[in-house]
């Protein structure tokens, strides 16, 4: 089974809008990570949020804020007032704690344009 | 600026030859891994080394190796070089603790296999 799922391919959004970009993860570790990167045309891996399996809140970094909702596995980005820099791909992935070191497994990507 | 180091950022070689790209985690990161994107895919795990040992492999050809050196930086070597083996390479350091911390990424390294 896939450890990450995200089933969008390419989103659109008008700019200012929000947009949520959708992410499922299957793990049967209690502790885990959750993270979202960012990959604009320039093809750097940036790094957005994160979220542990034992934070009571959701994560937000800026416009950027994560809806974790553990009982259905999911871990959907919320992106607010989108803006054009905002086009880019994005990643979800997910990292499994191990005494080899952690492992980290990522989704195939959402591709978000925004459009002006 | 993650701390990653990878080198070279650009590399343009000839099918059949060899390359050899290098990277150097953030201080004190244990775990480096490697990582193949083709053009418009995603994130191709392909090795992981935690402390100089190789602990996990994903899906990495034959004619691929890679190791980790005492310092921690590591190395991947493609050899006999095929026009589909023109990528993104990327390389990540993580650190070990508990609570974890998320994958540090380098610039990476665009391949162009000619």
């Amino acid at each position: 089974a896939q450890k990450i799922t995200q089933t969008q391919p390419g989103m659109f959004v008008q700019e200012k809008e929000a947009v949520t970009l959708d992410c499922t993860y299957d793990t049967s570790d209690p502790s885990y990570g959750l993270f979202w990167y960012k990959q604009p045309s320039s093809g750097e891996m940036i790094f957005l949020i994160y979220q542990g399996s034992y934070d009571q809140q959701n994560a937000t970094e800026g416009r950027y804020s994560l809806n974790f909702q553990k009982a259905r596995k999911s871990a959907n980005l919320v992106i607010s007032a989108s803006q054009l820099g905002d086009s880019a791909m994005y990643f979800c992935a997910m990292r499994e704690p191990s005494n080899t070191g952690n492992q980290f497994y990522f989704g195939t990507g959402t591709s978000l344009t925004v459009i002006p | 600026d993650s701390g990653v180091t990878q080198t070279p950022k650009h590399l343009i070689t000839a099918t059949g030859q060899r390359v050899t790209l290098r990277c150097s985690p953030r201080s004190g990161d244990l775990s480096v891994y490697w990582y193949q994107q083709s053009l418009d895919q995603g994130l191709q795990f392909l090795i992981q080394y935690y402390n100089g040992e190789e602990r996990a492999k994903g899906n990495i050809l034959e004619r691929f190796s890679a190791q980790q050196f005492p310092d921690l930086h590591s190395e991947l070597n493609l050899s006999s070089l095929e026009l589909g083996d023109s990528a993104l390479y990327f390389c990540a350091s993580s650190g070990d603790r508990p609570a974890g911390t998320e994958a540090f990424f380098g610039q990476g390294t665009r391949l162009t296999v000619v």
